[in-house]
């Protein structure tokens, strides 16, 4: 069935780029998601990429398919305080369809 | 852009009460709508699809019957827990399609999710 994973921790310094990574095992999968969640609140849509695109870039966010290895990252750069939440990586095939989500990464950011 | 809320935020209640919560799509109609369910640290698990008119598609291992859902108008789904028990405590998101076609894929907006606990 379907499954995206992602590691659960990640801690960076202030300043300093953000990678966190993700896999899926939906082969058709066709739309790849970026999501925040910041304490107590819901999930706000940061970006999102196409299965036939390798990358996108979003002012300070770049995300990176590789579909062949089915791996997704997500990469902040120049994280601030404000970035620290647990960013979920989810996966759809239709934008019709329900979307499948990781269990999500806390990102804290360290001084 | 697309708002969704939810109402209440946070609720308490007794254990053996029942309590609805509601999903509003403030600017658009959405004829579909999707209830999550958030443990705390983990993920978000689907609970059910609700479509404007239509009975909920349920996902496995969700009851029908303790977690009823109402999708009366295209602006409105409700989620109904009842006879609630602690173990239903829990963090409730909803999302919102919007209708009509629509060829981006930021088609679901999500709400700012209920915070249910039950004594």
């Amino acid at each position: 069935g379907e499954d995206v994973e992602q590691s659960l921790f990640l801690s960076v310094r202030e300043g300093d780029s953000s990678v966190i990574n993700c896999t899926y095992t939906d082969s058709s999968s066709t739309y790849l998601y970026w999501y925040k969640q910041e304490p107590g609140a819901g999930l706000q849509l940061l970006t999102y990429i196409f299965s036939n695109m390798d990358m996108k870039q979003d002012q300070r966010l770049t995300v990176l398919l590789n579909k062949k290895d089915k791996h997704l990252s997500l990469r902040i750069a120049d994280t601030q305080t404000g970035d620290s939440a647990i960013y979920f990586c989810a996966e759809s095939n239709s934008s019709a369809s329900k979307i499948i989500f990781g269990s999500g990464t806390r990102l804290s950011i360290r001084p | 852009g697309a708002v969704v809320s939810q109402h209440p935020s946070r609720v308490i209640c007794k254990s053996g009460t029942s309590v609805k919560i509601e999903c509003r799509s403030l600017d658009f109609q959405a004829t579909t709508m999707f209830w999550y369910r958030q443990f705390p640290k983990q993920s978000l698990m689907l609970m059910a699809t609700s479509n404007e008119g239509s009975k909920a598609t349920y996902e496995q291992g969700v009851e029908k019957d303790k977690f009823l859902i109402n999708h009366a108008s295209l602006t409105l789904s409700t989620l109904t827990v009842t006879s609630a028990h602690p173990e239903d405590s829990s963090f409730y998101i909803c999302s919102a399609r919007l209708a009509g076609g629509f060829s981006s894929t930021d088609t679901q907006y999500f709400g700012p999710g209920t915070r249910l606990t039950v004594l």
